[in-house]
């Protein structure tokens, strides 16, 4: 089992609609969450990152995390032809504030068409 | 600020030869990090220093690699000697203990293929 899961995708939404990102981690330990989005070619650049069960909204993304279930969410609302790129889900065992080693999921490409 | 950067952007070889890559984390920063990225196996973590001091390098898939750091604006990967499976982006990323977030930083990448 992968300790990052993520459906590769592609996951094709149309201009406006809301795109919902799922990501699953198998270490309970878990502490903190994190959201990047890659365009192709580019580098990752972070857009969101969680610790708390629960939703943190910042704009149209909204992360939802359920440590209960080990599962994390990306929602990207208004979904505009240039949030196509692949996001990709990262967890870190460390406490809050401990810059430490991320594991990557594999992420998932996400297409908005017109 | 700069951000990361590493060069060279594009390196091509042929087996058996030795490349090295280079990284300048963001000044400030003291967490450096090498990751490899491929299609089948996404973005890896190689290895990763704090204050110039390697702390896990359980990622670094055998003896043909190796990272240094030996002050804390500098940073090499070098692969000796280089195999057609090594080829892959290899990408630097720095960050800042405490900092909100926790954020990395990646640096543009190196794209690497192996003959």
């Amino acid at each position: 089992q992968k300790e990052v899961e993520q459906n590769s995708g592609p996951l094709s939404v149309p201009e406006g609609a809301i795109a919902s990102l799922n990501c699953t981690y198998s270490d309970r330990g878990s502490q903190s969450f994190f959201w990047y989005r890659q365009y192709s070619g580019k580098s990752p650049e972070l857009i969101m990152f969680i610790y708390s069960n629960g939703d943190k909204e910042d704009g149209r993304f909204t992360a939802q995390l359920n440590k209960a279930s080990q599962y994390v969410s990306l929602l990207i609302r208004d979904s505009q032809p240039s949030d196509s790129a692949t996001y990709l889900c990262a967890v870190n065992i460390e406490p809050t504030g401990t810059a430490s080693k991320l594991t990557f999921g594999t992420g998932t490409r996400l297409q908005v068409t017109l | 600020d700069a951000g990361v950067i590493q060069s060279p952007r594009h390196e091509v070889t042929e087996m058996g030869q030795e490349v090295t890559l280079r990284c300048k984390p963001i000044s400030g920063h003291d967490y450096l990090f090498w990751y490899r990225q491929t299609m089948m196996r996404g973005l890896e973590l190689l290895i990763y220093f704090n204050n110039n001091v390697p702390i896990d390098d359980s990622g670094m898939p055998e003896d043909r690699f190796s990272a240094k750091m030996p002050n804390a604006s500098f940073s090499t990967l070098k692969i000796q000697p280089s195999e057609p499976r090594d080829s892959a982006v290899y990408f630097c990323a720095s960050s800042l203990a405490g900092a909100v977030g926790n954020e990395q930083f990646f640096g543009p990448g190196t794209r690497l293929t192996v003959l």
